[in-house]
C-alpha cells in the first residue's frame, strides 16, 4: 500500500531535549516536505526536499533541521525544542515538485507537546 | 501562490450534492487548481486538481469557470464521511513551485 508513515504519532517532551520525528514513504517520490499545523494559522511549510541531499527552507524553518540521505526518508530534527514548537506536524511527499499537477500524499501526523 | 477565497463553513444533507466554491481572481495562466480535504484527526488528503477543463474522478468533480477566476468542487452525494475541511489551493507550474499554500478552507458539515 502506498503510504507516508511518521513516527512517533504522539510525543511529549521537555524543553531542550533533542528529538527526531521520522518520515518515510514507499512510493519512490523525489519531493518530500514537512508542515506544521496550528489553530488559526493553518498549515505552514517548515522544510522541503527536492531529492536526495537537496533540501531548502520553507516558511517557518527556525528551530528545525532536516536531512535527506535516502530517497524514502526525511527526518525532522528539533535540536533544542521549545514550547512554541508544540504543534501537529505532517510529512508529505509527491512524485515531482516540478509538476504542478502532482498530488501530495500526507502522513498521519505527529502531535508534539514541549513542556 | 496566488490567493484563494472560500466560505468558512457550509452544511449539506446526507446523500445530497454539495457545491463548494472557491474564488481565485488573481490566478495566472499556469496555476493549477488543487483541492485537498482534511478529515478530523487526519492529514490532508488529495481530492482533485485541474488547469482549464472540468475534471472528474472517483471522489468528486471540479468545475472551472471559463475565465478561471473561480472553481467549484462538487461532491455528488455527500456522506457523513465527507465531513471535513476542504482546501482550495493554487499551484504554479515551475521548478520553484515548492509548496502547497493552504488557506483557512471550508468546514463542511454533513447532516444525517
Amino acid at each position: 500500500e502506498a503510504q507516508v508513515t511518521q513516527n512517533p504519532r504522539y510525543l511529549i517532551t521537555v524543553t531542550g531535549k533533542k528529538l527526531t520525528v521520522t518520515c518515510s514513504q514507499n512510493m519512490n517520490h523525489e519531493y518530500m516536505s514537512w508542515y506544521r499545523q496550528d489553530p488559526g494559522l493553518g498549515l505552514r511549510q517548515i522544510y522541503y526536499s527536492m531529492n536526495v541531499e537537496v533540501t531548502d527552507k520553507g516558511d517557518v524553518p527556525e528551530g528545525y533541521k532536516v536531512s535527506r540521505k535516502e530517497k524514502r526518508n526525511f527526518p525532522l530534527i528539533l535540536e533544542s525544542p521549545s514550547p512554541n514548537q508544540t504543534s501537529l506536524y505532517f510529512c508529505a511527499s509527491s512524485l515531482s515538485q516540478g509538476l504542478a499537477g502532482a498530488e501530495q500524499y500526507f502522513g498521519p501526523g505527529t502531535r508534539l507537546t514541549v513542556t | 501562490d496566488a490567493k484563494t477565497t472560500q466560505p468558512n463553513s457550509m452544511e449539506s444533507n446526507e446523500e445530497e450534492p454539495v457545491h463548494l466554491p472557491c474564488n481565485h481572481s488573481t490566478i495566472s495562466g499556469t496555476d493549477y487548481i488543487h483541492w485537498y480535504r482534511q478529515l478530523p484527526s487526519q492529514g490532508p488528503e488529495y481530492v482533485i486538481h485541474g488547469l482549464t477543463s472540468n475534471v472528474n474522478n472517483r471522489m468528486a468533480s471540479l468545475a472551472i469557470a471559463e475565465d478561471r477566476k473561480s472553481s467549484t468542487l462538487i461532491l455528488h452525494r455527500a456522506t457523513l464521511r465527507d465531513a471535513a475541511v476542504y482546501y482550495c489551493i493554487l499551484r504554479v507550474l515551475s521548478g520553484s513551485a515548492r509548496q502547497l499554500t493552504f488557506g483557512s478552507g471550508t468546514q463542511l458539515t454533513v447532516l444525517p
